[in-house]
Formats: structure tokens, C-alpha cells, sequence
């Protein structure tokens, strides 16, 4: 059965004070791990999308990472701004499967 | 271009009473997804459709159910509501079957089962 897991469930930062975010995963054939951001109230907002270990995708503050059982989303220097929730999900190769992890709660403080 | 739109925003209903919620893809989009978000679950797959066919179902009871029309809109029903079935409920369009299309997700339904 095809399982995301994401540490910590919860996180407080500094503004400027960098840190890492974890998804692990286990799935039978990885087609895409994604990561999203939901704020408040509203729908996940589509990040980053990596398809094989190795890879790296950059957007302002974040970065993420893949190896074959987890992935990681670096925020660098984060702003008040980046306050959220971080989900990752993964899709499998027949395509039949999309799981999302539970996610990361981040609250960045000025 | 305007997003994916889903209506109500925020519904209240009694035990065992029925509903319907909406959602609307951006244009061109022919994906529809659906999910339900708790706290204690997370975000889990209800279904998706794809030119007017379920082509994907998640692990939820017959309660839940869907449909989409020719111009890609998708309504979701559940019927009998119990009050675990209290959620966000929030969909998802893209342009083909499937996440790796890019997934445009919606503001979501509030639903609170009383």
C-alpha cells in the first residue's frame, strides 16, 4: 500500500532561520512526488513536481529534493509569508494511486 | 483566467439529509478530481472524472457518488450525511487524467454535518 509520512508535524521559525522539511515515502513505482502549499481556508497551491531521485527544483525561498524514499523541501531564509502548510503526495506508476502526506505545519515569526 | 470555482463555500446540514456540491474546472480543463480534507485523515481521493466517465475511485462509501457534464462542471452528492462526513471537501482540475497534468485545486466546500 503506497504510504507518505511528513516530519515534523509541526514547525516554528524564526524569520531568516533556515530549515528542512521531510517526506518519506513508500510506493510501488514512483511516476511523481509533489509538493503543494495550503494556506487557511483555501485549496493546495502546486509547488514543485520531481520525478526520479537525484532532482532538485528551486522556487524563491524553496528547494526541493528527491532520493527513492524521501524528499525534502529546504526553505532558505523564510519570511512570515511562508507561513503554511506543506503537503507532499505521490503518484504511482500505473497512475491509479495519489496519496497525500498529512502535512507540515510552518509558522515562520518576524 | 479564472480559477476553479466551487460552490457553497460553507453548508450546514442535519444527520441524515442529502447534498450536492459544485465545482467548476478553469476552462479548457477537462479533469475533474475530488477530495476530502480532515483533520484527522487529511486530504483523501473520492473520485475522478475525465469527459464525463469516472475513470478513478477512492475508498469511500456508496454515499458518495459524482458526475460530470459535458462542459467538464462536476457535481459531487452524499447522501445520508452522517457527522464524520463533516469536511472540507475541495476539487481539483487539470487539463488530462491525472496529477502529473498540474492540479489547480479549488477554495473548497465546508460542509458541518449537526
Amino acid at each position: 500500500e503506497d504510504q507518505v509520512t511528513q516530519s515534523p508535524e509541526a514547525l516554528r521559525l524564526q524569520e531568516g532561520e533556515s530549515s528542512s522539511l521531510n517526506c518519506s515515502y513508500t510506493v510501488s513505482g514512483l511516476r511523481g512526488l509533489f509538493w503543494y502549499r495550503q494556506d487557511p481556508g483555501k485549496g493546495p497551491e502546486f509547488l514543485f513536481t520531481l520525478y526520479s531521485a537525484g532532482e532538485e527544483k528551486e522556487k524563491e525561498r524553496l528547494k526541493a529534493t528527491l532520493t527513492k524514499k524521501e524528499s525534502f523541501l529546504h526553505i532558505t531564509a523564510p519570511k512570515p509569508e511562508d507561513s503554511a502548510t506543506y503537503l507532499c503526495a505521490v503518484e504511482d506508476n500505473y497512475g491509479q494511486n495519489f496519496v497525500f502526506g498529512p502535512g507540515t505545519r510552518l509558522s515562520v515569526l518576524p | 483566467k479564472a480559477g476553479v470555482t466551487q460552490t457553497p463555500r460553507y453548508l450546514i446540514k442535519t444527520r441524515g439529509q442529502q447534498v450536492t456540491l459544485s465545482c467548476s474546472p478553469i476552462s479548457g480543463h477537462r479533469s475533474v478530481s475530488w477530495y476530502q480534507q480532515t483533520p484527522g485523515q487529511g486530504l483523501q481521493f473520492l473520485f475522478e472524472y475525465f469527459s464525463e466517465t469516472q475513470r478513478n475511485k477512492g475508498n469511500f462509501p456508496g454515499r458518495f457518488s459524482g458526475r460530470q457534464f459535458s462542459n467538464s462542471r462536476s457535481e459531487m452528492n452524499v447522501s445520508t450525511l452522517e457527522l464524520g462526513d463533516s469536511a472540507l471537501y475541495l476539487c481539483a482540475s487539470s487539463l488530462a487524467q491525472g496529477p502529473s497534468y498540474g492540479y489547480t485545486f479549488g477554495s473548497g466546500t465546508r460542509l458541518t454535518v449537526v
